[in-house]
């Protein structure tokens, strides 16, 4: 099965940073990419499908990118309402493995 | 509006069973594969299993293969998840979500504990 791993863990960052989520299959998922957003106590979210697609509604300071092995989620300006812990996942094929998360918090 | 409703969790003993069902409502439920999806506490989200609309193929994550059965009644609009053998490392919060890739919709999850 294909391994979803995601880096950092956890970071800390200060309103208005850039903060980057990767996101690494162990082998090529094509564009089949998905990430969430789960705040404390939440539902999870959808952000982002297709690894570049921003769902409807969702603030244009998230953006996807990659192909193949590699993603990464970009948040261009921090805000407090973005403290959350971030998901991939992919979707080419069962089984539709989670990344294990990164958490984001305010520094 | 969708509406995903999840009920059916609760407290049982290691090797007993439960059944999860999902109410959903605001589309048109036959034409869309569903997903079951587990979150620990204090862990991450798992895919658990997911059956597809039309055909009504199903898939498994390993970790519950053998154990678990996804079902669904589309004259109901329902989606059923029966899990036998429960382990207490089965203790989750178990959301429906629609879809086979993405999940744009989400339950609120129903909570199993399992504990002697």
């Amino acid at each position: 099965d294909i391994e979803m791993t995601q880096s950092p863990s956890s970071l800390s960052a200060s309103v208005g940073d850039r903060v980057t989520i990767t996101c690494r299959a162990s082998q090529g998922i094509s564009n089949y990419l998905a990430w969430y957003q789960q705040k404390p106590g939440k539902v999870p979210k959808l952000l982002i499908y297709a690894a570049s697609t921003l769902q409807s509604g969702v603030p244009s300071r998230f953006s996807g990118s990659g192909s193949g092995t590699d993603f990464t989620l970009s948040i261009s300006s921090l805000q407090p309402e973005d403290v959350a812990t971030y998901y991939c996942q992919k979707y080419n094929s069962a089984p539709w493995t989670f990344g294990q998360g990164t958490k984001v918090e305010l520094k | 509006e969708v509406q995903l409703l999840e009920s059916g969790g609760g407290l049982v003993q290691p090797g007993g069973s439960l059944r999860l069902s999902c109410a959903a409502s605001g589309f048109t439920f036959s034409t869309y594969s569903m997903s079951w999806v587990r979150q620990a506490p204090g862990k991450g989200l798992e895919w658990v299993s997911t059956i597809n609309g039309g055909s009504g193929s199903t898939n498994y994550a390993d970790s519950v293969r053998g154990r678990f059965t996804i079902s669904r009644d589309n004259s109901k609009n329902t989606l059923y998840l029966q899990m036998n053998s429960l382990r207490v490392e089965d203790t989750a919060l178990y959301y429906c979500a629609r879809g086979i890739s993405s999940y744009e919709y989400w339950g609120q999850g129903t909570l199993v504990t399992v504990s002697s």
